[in-house]
C-alpha cells in the first residue's frame, strides 16, 4: 500500500520546473508532502485534504486529484536550497493518524 | 517551534544487544511515531503511540518494541539487536485528529543512525 511517487529522481538547472507525482491504490483522506535534505531532518511542507485541493507555499505548490488518487507538487522556478528528497505520505481514514509515505524523489538544483 | 529531539546522533551496538532509542517532544503533542529509514524504501512505519501506555503496530514491528510512559518521551526498544537492524531511525511528533484521517503535520527529529556490528 506504499504509494508510488515518480520520478525516483530528477537534476534541474536554476529556474527551471518541476513536477513530482503521487500515487496511490487505494482511496486517500489527505496527501502530506515533506523535504528532507542531506543529514536532516524531514521538513513539513503541505497538506491536501480530498476534494481536489490545490495548495501553495511559495514557489512549491501542490495538487490532490480524488478521482485519481493523485498528488502532484510542483516547483516552479526552482532555487539551489530546492534540493532535497520529496516524499509524500498517503493518509489512509481506516489508519487513524497514520502516514504511508512513499519512496521518495530526489531532487538535485544545479547552478 | 515544535522541538523533537532523539538522544543519540549516531550509535554503534553488537549483536544481541538490548538497544534503546529515546525520542522528547516539546510541544504536547499526543501521537508519536518511529520510522526507520532505508535507502529506496522511504519512511517505515515501526509503532505509533497516540496517548501515554498506548501503542499500535505499524509496518514492521517485528523485533522492536516501544515504551511510553509520559506524554513527552516515546522510546524504541530493540530486544535483540540483528545487523538487519542497521539503519537510520527517526522519531517525530503531531497533533492528534480525532474524527479520523490526519490533517495535522508530523514533525520530525534529526534521527539516529545505528550500526550494528
Amino acid at each position: 500500500q506504499q504509494p508510488v511517487q515518480s520520478p525516483q529522481a530528477v537534476i534541474l538547472r536554476e529556474g527551471e520546473d518541476a513536477v513530482i507525482n503521487c500515487s496511490s491504490s487505494k482511496a486517500l483522506y489527505s496527501v502530506h508532502w515533506y523535504r528532507q535534505k542531506h543529514g536532516e531532518a524531514p521538513v513539513f511542507l503541505m497538506i491536501l485534504l480530498k476534494g481536489g485541493e490545490q495548495k501553495g507555499h511559495e514557489k512549491i505548490s501542490a495538487s490532490f486529484n480524488e478521482k485519481k488518487q493523485q498528488s502532484s507538487l510542483y516547483l516552479t522556478a526552482s532555487q539551489l536550497s530546492y534540493s532535497g528528497t520529496y516524499f509524500c505520505g498517503t493518509d489512509y481514514m481506516e489508519y487513524g493518524n497514520k502516514l504511508v509515505f512513499g519512496a521518495g524523489t530526489i531532487l538535485r538544483v544545479k547552478s | 517551534d515544535v522541538k523533537v529531539t532523539q538522544s543519540s546522533r549516531y550509535l554503534v551496538k553488537r549483536t544481541g544487544e538490548k538497544v534503546f532509542l529515546e525520542c522528547v517532544q516539546d510541544m504536547d503533542h499526543e501521537n508519536m511515531f518511529w520510522y526507520r529509514q532505508d535507502p529506496g524504501l522511504g519512511l517505515r512505519l515501526i509503532y505509533f503511540s497516540y496517548d501515554v501506555k498506548m501503542k499500535e503496530k505499524g509496518d514492521i514491528p517485528e523485533g522492536y518494541s516501544v515504551s511510553r510512559e509520559k506524554k513527552e518521551r516515546f522510546s524504541l526498544i530493540l530486544e535483540s539487536a540483528s545487523t538487519n537492524q542497521t539503519s537510520m531511525y527517526l522519531c517525530a511528533s503531531s497533533l492528534i485528529w480525532l474524527q479520523g484521517g490526519s490533517n495535522q503535520p508530523q514533525h520530525f527529529g534529526d534521527g539516529t543512525r545505528l550500526s550494528i556490528l
